[in-house]
């Protein structure tokens, strides 16, 4: 039981370029999150998915999207990487549908650097 | 609006000593409250949670953090520092009425041998 999973660890791209973060978990979760980590600043929630078939809005998601494959697996998107997306970027999972006294489950993050 | 403050984004304690860290809330509503540790170059741990039960939470490692509603505060304490206790907390805020989880902006315990 690998918990939640997050490719690449570590990713170094130039200003325009575009890349998907992959995050897997293997608990049958419902809900999947995406959260960026900026010093002084603790995590802000990007998008979740509350459910298969359905994502939503966070705090910050101009910049991003994501796509829901299937139960297990929620990916981001750069569309066009920029400095200000230097970060590092954490999935997340909790068993319940939108139940938000959920305990949340990090997978080991990506530390991303836009040059 | 929902916040969370974390007072003290650096704290320092001997080992043996008490731990204090303080996580205080805005909110309308009855919150669900968490305090998640992270260990370095790891993701977040849950530390323990509140969701209306008994006011007095115990979590892991010796943790707990008490809800007092009239203060808005859920602060974390543990009686007796161990150097494995060295990690960044985050204090999280959610309401059931609400999609969102709103983190603190952390605080880094230093335990002093």
């Amino acid at each position: 039981n690998a918990g939640v999973t997050q490719t690449p660890k570590f990713q170094v791209l130039k200003t325009g370029q575009s890349m998907t973060l992959q995050c897997a978990q293997d608990m049958n979760h419902n809900s999947m999150y995406w959260y960026r980590q900026d010093p002084g600043m603790g995590l802000r929630l990007i998008y979740y998915s509350a459910s298969e078939g359905t994502t939503d809005k966070g705090e910050v998601p101009n910049g991003y999207n994501v796509s829901r494959l299937n139960k297990r697996e929620f990916s981001l998107r750069l569309e066009s990487a920029a400095p200000s997306q230097t970060s590092v970027y954490f999935c997340a999972s909790t068993i319940g549908t939108g139940a938000w006294s959920d305990e949340q489950y990090f997978g080991p993050g990506t530390r991303l650097t836009v040059t | 609006a929902q916040s969370v403050t974390q007072l003290g984004s650096h704290v320092s304690v001997s080992e043996g000593a008490l731990v204090l860290l303080r996580c205080n809330y805005s909110s309308s509503v009855p919150p669900y409250l968490f305090w998640y540790v992270q260990y370095p170059n790891q993701g977040l741990q849950l530390l323990l949670k509140y969701t209306s039960a008994a006011t007095l939470v115990k979590g892991i490692n010796g943790f707990e953090a008490e809800f007092k509603k009239s203060e808005t505060s859920f602060h974390l304490t543990k009686p007796s520092a161990h150097m494995s206790d060295a990690a960044e907390y985050f204090c999280a805020v959610t309401l059931n009425t609400g999609n969102q989880f709103y983190f603190g902006t952390g605080t880094s315990l230093t335990v002093i041998p």
